[in-house]
């Protein structure tokens, strides 16, 4: 099954710097790859996703990019703020987000005023 | 935008007691819907697939006759956690894609449960 590996386990950053979350995938049939924000006793929110037959999708200072070869995506917030800080984690399904996400284990982003 | 309900949010109670959790689709109808498992501190874990009109299917490892999963209509789906001890703390959280092209899954805000 999927395998979903995600680096780092936790991101310091000074407010305004950029911050960058990378994810890895296993399996090769895996289309669907969106990122969630999850504030303190609450569900995830969905901040960006993108498909397979996309590189790179922007939205205002989120993007993500997606390299198909080498089963890597990746998320990029620019120009950080304290109310960025949050856990966020990747995920990966096939059949566009269809089918049950497998999770990476988290990012832990504090963004320091 | 497509919204999904959790309630409770938050459970206490003492060990032996069943606690149901429910999971509604308030502007979408949802075939499926998905439960996870999330322990403090760690990522979220797929215990089963809820199907509407048809049996649940449930991963490997999560015991289908203590977590009782119903999905009896097309929003609405029940977890129901039997003879609760301990261990079976955590936050629940559903999900349910939306039938509708290539739509996100929409996430409810979770139930932390907390067996005493």
């Amino acid at each position: 099954g999927e395998n979903v590996e995600q680096h780092p386990s936790t991101l310091s950053v000074q407010e305004g710097d950029s911050a960058v979350i990378k994810c890895t995938y296993s399996d090769s049939a895996s289309n669907y790859f969106p990122w969630y924000k999850q504030e303190l006793g609450k569900g995830p929110q969905l901040i960006i996703d993108i498909r397979s037959n996309v590189g790179e999708k922007k939205d205002q200072r989120i993007a993500v990019t997606l390299n198909k070869t080498a089963k890597h995506f990746s998320l990029h917030i620019t120009e950080t703020q304290p109310e960025d800080s949050a856990v966020y984690f990747c995920a990966a399904s096939r059949n566009s987000g269809n089918t049950p996400l497998v999770f990476g284990k988290g990012t832990r982003l504090s963004v320091i005023a | 935008g497509a919204v999904v309900s959790q309630h409770p949010s938050w459970v206490i109670c003492k060990s032996g007691t069943s606690v149901k959790i429910e999971c509604r689709s308030l502007d979408f109808q949802a075939t499926t819907m998905f439960w996870y498992r999330q322990f403090p501190k760690q990522s979220l874990m797929l215990m089963a697939t809820s199907n509407e009109g048809s049996k649940a299917t449930y991963e490997q490892g999560v015991e289908k006759d203590k977590f009782l999963i119903n999905h009896a209509s097309l929003t609405l789906s029940t977890l129901t956690v039997t003879s609760a001890h301990p261990e079976d703390s955590s936050f629940y959280i559903c999900s349910a894609p939306v039938p509708l092209g290539n739509q996100p899954q929409h996430f409810g805000d979770g139930t932390r449960l907390s067996i005493l």
